[in-house]
């Protein structure tokens, strides 16, 4: 299996803008994590998903973010409109089995900068 | 309800042995151990659950106290591929398998 993938693996915009991270699970997996990692605030839970259904978004920092997953192999995590504190590393993972009972496996993160 | 890692960092010669905790203020559930090395993603290396199960990788020991709410991480030995940023994730009761992780720990492991 290629593991999790995601895309873009660098993505630099303006202010404003709006910005779609995407991830691919890896196939089989019931879970998917999204994450956020800044040297402030270190690796922060955004939301995430069991069988293609959000469970716990609270992570979430404000309405800007929003997250979906239409089908079992694809999310997005969309910031719209993007701010300077919105610059991080987000890792998408996914797992199988019961969560919090089985290793996370992490995609290489999209690093994203906003000017 | 951030875990609290320590030390912040630490280097090492090849060889020597190193501790890493994780406490929390709160009953933990689990914790989960991984490492992430610069620029790279997060890797898992252990889980160990309330009631002694442990998942992990073979050459990694760990501990979980349940009454004192904490964690250690035991590298021994340490090699330079042990070089990284070691992160717990504790996961609280009624928490649906969510994971708060530590600031971190940084290991040098020096030749």
């Amino acid at each position: 299996d290629a593991g999790v993938i995601q895309s873009p693996r660098h993505e630099v915009t303006e202010m404003g803008q709006e910005v779609t991270l995407r991830c691919k699970p890896i196939s089989g997996h019931d879970y998917l994590f999204w994450y956020r990692q800044t040297m402030m605030r270190g690796l922060e839970l955004l939301i995430y998903f069991n069988n293609n259904v959000p469970i716990d978004d609270s992570g979430m920092p404000e309405d800007r973010f929003s997250a979906k997953m239409p089908n079992a192999s694809f999310s997005t995590l969309k910031i719209q409109p993007s701010e300077p504190r919105d610059s991080a590393v987000y890792f998408c993972a996914s797992s199988y089995g019961v969560v919090g009972r089985d290793e996370q496996f992490f995609g290489p993160g999209t690093r994203l900068t906003v000017l | 309800q951030q875990p609290v890692q320590s030390p912040q960092a630490v280097i090492l010669r090849e060889g020597e042995d190193a501790v890493i905790n994780c406490s929390s203020s709160k009953a933990l559930y689990s914790v989960h151990w991984y490492r992430q090395k610069h620029g790279e993603a997060p890797v898992f290396l252990m889980i160990l659950l309330k009631g002694g199960e442990q998942k992990g990788h073979e050459k990694i020991s760990a501990s979980f106290n349940e009454k004192k709410q904490q964690s250690s991480l035991y590298l021994t030995a340490s090699q330079l591929s042990y070089s990284g940023t070691y992160f717990c994730g504790t996961e609280l009761y009624n928490q649906g398998g969510k994971l708060i992780f530590g600031q971190g720990t940084e290991l040098s492991v020096k030749p």
